[in-house]
């Protein structure tokens, strides 16, 4: 099995700009979450997918932030406009919900985004 | 309100040098506590899951234990190549959701 997959594994752009990033989730995984991490806050859960519905958006810092899991297969995350603050480095995880004894998240590599 | 707090945030170890790590909580009803260990550059890499005060696990120098307000990851003979930092989150009843903690970063010295 390939993982999770994500990309870009890096991305650096210009304040305004939009950043769309990516997400495969393990096969058959049919809850799926995007994180965000930094130095000072640690991971933080921005939204969770089960079954490709959005269940919970209430950690997306603002309107600028979009998500969507159009299939089983893939997600995005999308920042319009991106600004500084929002440099961070971007999880992805997967699971089999309801969980099973023991089961914990997969997470991705992450996406290092850097706005200028 | 639900929290997780690890302590140290960073510790330096000879190689052989054994010790532990903490991660204390506060949930209004714990359904699972996870260890993870994070390497540079990649994502966190799950390790075990605690569910009962009591319950314990191990994997190869690691040992994780559960109390009803803390747990805690005993490394053992530590190598280099168990630097990293690791993560422990809680999930709390009614809700998928975990909460991290953020982390001790683990330098072993050879």
């Amino acid at each position: 099995d390939a993982g999770v997959i994500q990309s870009p594994r890096h991305e650096v752009t210009e304040m305004g700009q939009e950043v769309t990033l990516r997400c495969k989730p393990i096969s058959g995984h049919n809850s799926l979450f995007w994180y965000r991490q930094t130095m000072m806050r640690g991971l933080e859960l921005l939204i969770y997918f089960n079954n490709n519905v959005p269940i919970d958006d209430s950690g997306m810092p603002e309107d600028r932030f979009s998500a969507k899991m159009p299939n089983a297969s893939f997600s995005t995350l999308k920042i319009q406009p991106s600004e500084p603050r929002d440099s961070a480095v971007y999880f992805c995880a997967s699971r089999v919900e309801p969980a099973g004894q023991g089961h914990g998240y997969t997470f991705g590599s992450g996406t290092r985004l850097t706005v200028v | 309100e639900d929290q997780v707090t690890q302590s140290p945030e960073a510790l330096r170890l000879q190689e052989g040098e054994s010790s532990s790590l903490n991660c204390s909580y506060t949930v209004s009803g714990l359904r699972g506590l996870f260890w993870y260990r994070q390497d540079p550059g990649k994502g966190p890499e799950f390790l075990f899951t605690l569910y009962s005060a009591g319950e314990e696990k191990e994997k190869e120098r690691l040992k994780a234990t559960l109390t009803k307000k803390e747990s805690f990851l005993h490394i053992t003979a530590p190598k280099p190549e168990d630097s990293a930092t690791y993560l422990c989150a809680v999930g709390t009843s009614g809700t998928y959701k975990y909460i991290f903690g953020t982390g001790t970063r683990l330098k072993v010295l050879a």
